[in-house]
């Protein structure tokens, strides 16, 4: 079965509002989860690195006030995708290391009209 | 930083032919190397792994590294039409990301 979720798997919203998007490690404690985006016929590119408890570390070009990134559990991670615009419609895979292997999410299509 | 390149095709096969995915990667220092399969719309999932020079196999997959090279390969016999997909490649990051190349759509024809 499924080791790592995200709710929502798909989410339409207008521009200017704010869209939260969870991930959550089943039946494991994951210390360390990653969010991804993935833009139409590219790759996954990081965007930034959550630890449990720490301020997450985000790659450069990806504005930490605009994505913002909560790991308050052990199994949650949360991102949460301020004041969205249509630039911001992509699909949002997050992953997390349990045990040393790195399982992915299912993924979020966030579409911004 | 570290870069990964792949051909991103569409590389295109009749059912039963070897596909053949090929990969490059610019850090000569990365130690892990992935290979992910991932449909249209769905998530990446997890082919196979190698660390060490050489030919790995399972199943129909069979990967090869050649870190002299920084080449890393993708062999999928006896191809299916359900093996269409795109086909990515990764290594490890420092933080233990994965760092993706763009991908090979790869078709299988019945």
């Amino acid at each position: 079965g499924a080791v790592v979720s995200q709710h929502p798997s798909r989410v339409i919203c207008k521009s200017g509002t704010s869209v939260k998007i969870e991930c959550r490690s089943l039946d494991f404690q994951a210390t360390t989860m990653f969010w991804y985006r993935q833009f139409p016929k590219q790759s996954l590119m990081l965007m930034a690195t959550s630890n449990e408890g720490s301020k997450a570390t985000y790659e450069q070009g990806v504005e930490k006030d605009k994505f913002l990134i909560n790991h308050a559990s052990l199994t949650l991670s949360t991102l949460t995708v301020t004041s969205a615009h249509p630039e911001d419609s992509s699909f949002y895979i997050c992953s997390a290391i349990i045990a040393g292997e790195q399982f992915f999410g299912p993924g979020t299509r966030l579409t911004v009209l | 930083q570290k870069e990964v390149e792949q051909n991103s095709g569409p590389l295109s096969v009749p059912e039963g032919a070897i596909a053949s995915l090929n990969c490059t990667y610019s850090d000569r220092g990365s130690q892990s190397f992935f290979w992910y399969r991932q449909y249209s719309g769905k998530s990446p999932e997890l082919i196979m792994f190698i660390y060490s020079n050489g030919d790995k196999e399972d199943g129909r997959f069979t990967a090869q590294l050649n870190k002299a090279s920084q080449y890393v390969s993708l062999l999928i016999r006896d191809s299916q039409p359900s093996d269409s997909a795109t086909y990515l490649c990764a290594v490890r990051g420092s933080q233990g990301n994965l760092i993706f190349g763009k991908g090979t759509k790869l078709s299988v024809k019945p």
